[in-house]
């Protein structure tokens, strides 16, 4: 089906742990960013990507890896979970000033 | 700086009657404005954009946004609400990273609770 998926919905990870969350969009937008979305402050961006190879901080970028080897692809890596990092992360892809969301998912760190 | 702000957490109506939920802006240039909705547990869902031309925008779901530059308003409105429209609603801005396409820069957010 055509879109963007985000995996997993749900993840539970323990301080300290590596997590990636996985974004992959079918319309090969050129453009994708990954947000998070906290309560009292709407959805903040993280990182961001132009093209494969090609990405960028950010508002809130600390704590945070990505890559894009591939248009399609643009996974979120915490390098090592910290508490304040329970949030819902939503990610998108973007052309022609339409921007389209994937469903999210909730990471919580315990 | 781009913002946003939405001034209001939570908007009651009750249904049938107009709603509006409020957005102001802050940009540099000429605004590109949208508005989007969030039911529960979903992602969030494009309902309109501004980018120029007629102030009066007509969305989905008989949603409407009227820009003005003026008071550096965008305000999303509807003349009949439905409790099915209750749901968090967001406005933003494109902002500055990206490149040419650039980010949104989102409000905190409106709750909306529609009541029979």
């Amino acid at each position: 089906d055509a879109g963007i998926t985000q995996s997993p919905r749900y993840k539970i990870t323990e301080t300290g742990r590596q997590v990636t969350l996985m974004c992959h969009q079918t319309w090969s937008h050129s453009y994708m960013f990954w947000y998070r979305q906290d309560l009292g402050h709407g959805l903040r961006l993280i990182y961001y990507s132009a093209a494969a190879d090609i990405t960028d901080k950010g508002e809130v970028p600390d704590g945070y890896v990505v890559s894009r080897s591939k248009t399609e692809n643009f996974p979120l890596t915490l390098e090592s979970a910290t508490r304040s990092q329970t949030s819902v992360y939503f990610c998108a892809s973007s052309a022609d000033r339409t921007y389209t969301f994937g469903s999210g998912t909730r990471l919580t760190v315990v | 700086a781009q913002s946003v702000a939405q001034p209001e957490d939570q908007v009651n109506v009750a249904e049938g009657n107009p709603l509006t939920v409020k957005c102001t802006y802050s940009v540099s240039g000429n605004p590109y404005l949208f508005w989007y909705v969030q039911y529960p547990n979903r992602g969030l869902q494009f309902l309109l954009k501004y980018i120029t031309g007629d102030n009066l925008v007509k969305g989905s779901y008989g949603f409407e946004a009227e820009f003005n530059k003026s008071q550096t308003s965008f305000h999303l409105k509807k003349p009949s609400a439905l409790v099915s429209d209750s749901a968090l609603y967001f406005c933003a801005v494109r902002g500055n990273y990206g490149g040419s396409q650039g980010n949104l820069i989102f409000g905190k957010g409106t709750k909306l609770s529609v009541k029979p």
